[in-house]
């Protein structure tokens, strides 16, 4: 079965700041689609960025960007000099055949 | 582009009663739609996937008679929670896709049977 691991369940860090959230996930296909998506208190799911499997470069957007080892099943991502806008769930998801697996979430806090 | 709309975004109803969440595409034709739901600090757990035109795959475990999903155009979805009981408290969320392969998720309504 196709599963994505978060293994950190909160972290927190001071604004301005570079943090990094893990996410593996396992799968036997070659071809897929990675996702990143943030949670506001609001609950609006918005996506953060993705990475397409056969893609070699690291998405990145902005302050956002990613750690995409395909060998290791490893899918992290960086958030540079963070803003207390960041503060959210981070989810983890992958694309099979269309329907995503989600990983459990990693609820980020920016201190001032 | 790609906005998905969500109505009620809060609704209350009494313990046995029925309650239609409407979710629309606003922008573009969805050909499928997914149905989540969201319990309290967890992940989103998928609950059903509706392709227009066709009845919708409900994902193991999830009452087919009691979580009604139509489908009936490129850009409605509607799930309907028949006869409604405490338990079913919760978040829902749809998502739509286009023609692409990426979801675009509706802002949520929040269910609180009393």
């Amino acid at each position: 079965a196709q599963t994505v691991t978060q293994s950190q369940p909160e972290m927190s860090v001071q604004e301005a700041e570079t943090v990094t959230l893990s996410c593996t996930y396992d799968t036997s296909e070659n071809n897929y689609y990675l996702f990143w998506y943030k949670q506001p208190p609001s609950r609006q799911m918005i996506l953060v960025i993705r990475q397409e499997a056969y893609k070699q470069q690291n998405a990145t957007e902005n302050r956002f960007s990613v750690n995409f080892q395909k060998a290791a099943k490893s899918f992290s991502l960086k958030i540079s000099d963070s803003q207390l806008g960041d503060t959210a769930m981070y989810f983890c998801a992958f694309d099979s055949n269309y329907q995503l697996i989600w990983g459990a979430g990693t609820k980020l806090i920016i201190k001032p | 582009g790609a906005v998905v709309s969500q109505h009620p975004s809060w609704v209350i109803c009494k313990s046995g009663t029925s309650v239609k969440i409407e979710c629309r595409s606003l922008d573009f034709q969805a050909t499928t739609m997914f149905w989540y739901r969201q319990f309290p600090k967890q992940s989103l757990m998928l609950m059903a996937t509706s392709n227009e035109g066709s009845k919708a795959t409900y994902e193991q475990g999830v009452e087919k008679d009691k979580f009604l999903i139509n489908h009936a155009s490129l850009t409605l979805s509607t799930l309907t929670v028949t006869s409604a009981h405490p338990e079913d408290s919760s978040f829902y969320i749809c998502s739509a896709r286009g023609v692409g392969y990426e979801q675009y998720f509706g802002p949520g309504t929040r269910l609180t049977v009393t």
